[in-house]
């Protein structure tokens, strides 16, 4: 099982509140990566890092934002949660780049109300 | 534009069956990675199979092996004698530069006893 993990996993809020999902890993990675996947369908990638201080937006546009301070911790901050926020969002760690296994965190299924 | 294709949205065998999982992919490039990755229900993504694209031998992981046609691209995972763990969302994904892995829409995988 890989040592990289999100919390909460499920989080019910309502409209306009401020959210963060919680990733992190001990693994030592420099690539962490966020992507945003609704039930049953394909991964979206919304944010990744190359390493501290590093930090990209992904394909999918997002109104999340990240920081990467610490190596181990790659946190997600929705600063105004709406009803299409509503979607599982996977935290992922990799030792080299998109060529390089990725490790998964179980999720956080976030329902915006 | 890379894209991935997944032909197949659901599939069911019997436990102790063959089953095979199609995915192709479009890209310009001719160094690259493929990937097939299992999402089991409430459980983490974890990395089932890793095909460089350079390297002609069909990767191969204990029951799961892959048929890497490049010149098709095409790029199938197959499941020997199917166990009811084995049921899962199957992923196929591309990557061709170290920027971020494209992903199919997956295949719903149930394996029935």
């Amino acid at each position: 099982e890989a040592d990289i993990y999100q919390t909460p996993r499920y989080l019910v809020i309502g409209t306009g509140k401020k959210i963060t999902l919680e990733c992190s890993q001990t693994m030592g990675h420099d690539k962490m990566y966020w992507y945003q996947q609704d039930p049953g369908m394909e991964l979206h990638l919304i944010h990744y890092s190359y390493g501290v201080n590093s930090t990209e937006k992904g394909d999918l546009s997002s109104e999340s934002t990240v920081s990467r301070i610490r190596t181990e911790h790659f946190p997600l901050t929705l600063e105004s949660a709406r009803p299409s926020h509503t979607s599982q969002y996977l935290c992922a760690s990799s030792a080299g780049g998109a060529r390089d296994t990725q490790y998964f965190g179980p999720g956080t299924r976030l329902t915006v109300l | 534009a890379q894209t991935v294709t997944q032909s197949q949205p659901e599939m069911s065998v019997q436990e102790a069956e063959t089953v095979t999982l199609s995915c192709t992919y479009d890209t310009s490039e001719n160094n690259y990675y493929l990937f097939w990755y299992k999402q089991p229900p409430s459980r983490q993504m974890i990395l089932v199979i890793r095909q460089e694209a350079y390297k002609q031998q069909n990767a191969t992981e204990n029951r799961f092996s892959v048929n890497f046609q490049k010149a098709a691209k095409s790029f199938s995972l197959k499941i020997s004698d199917s166990q009811l763990g084995d049921t899962a969302m199957y992923f196929c994904a591309f990557a061709d530069s170290n920027y971020q892995l494209i992903w199919g829409a997956g295949t719903k995988l149930i394996i029935k006893p």
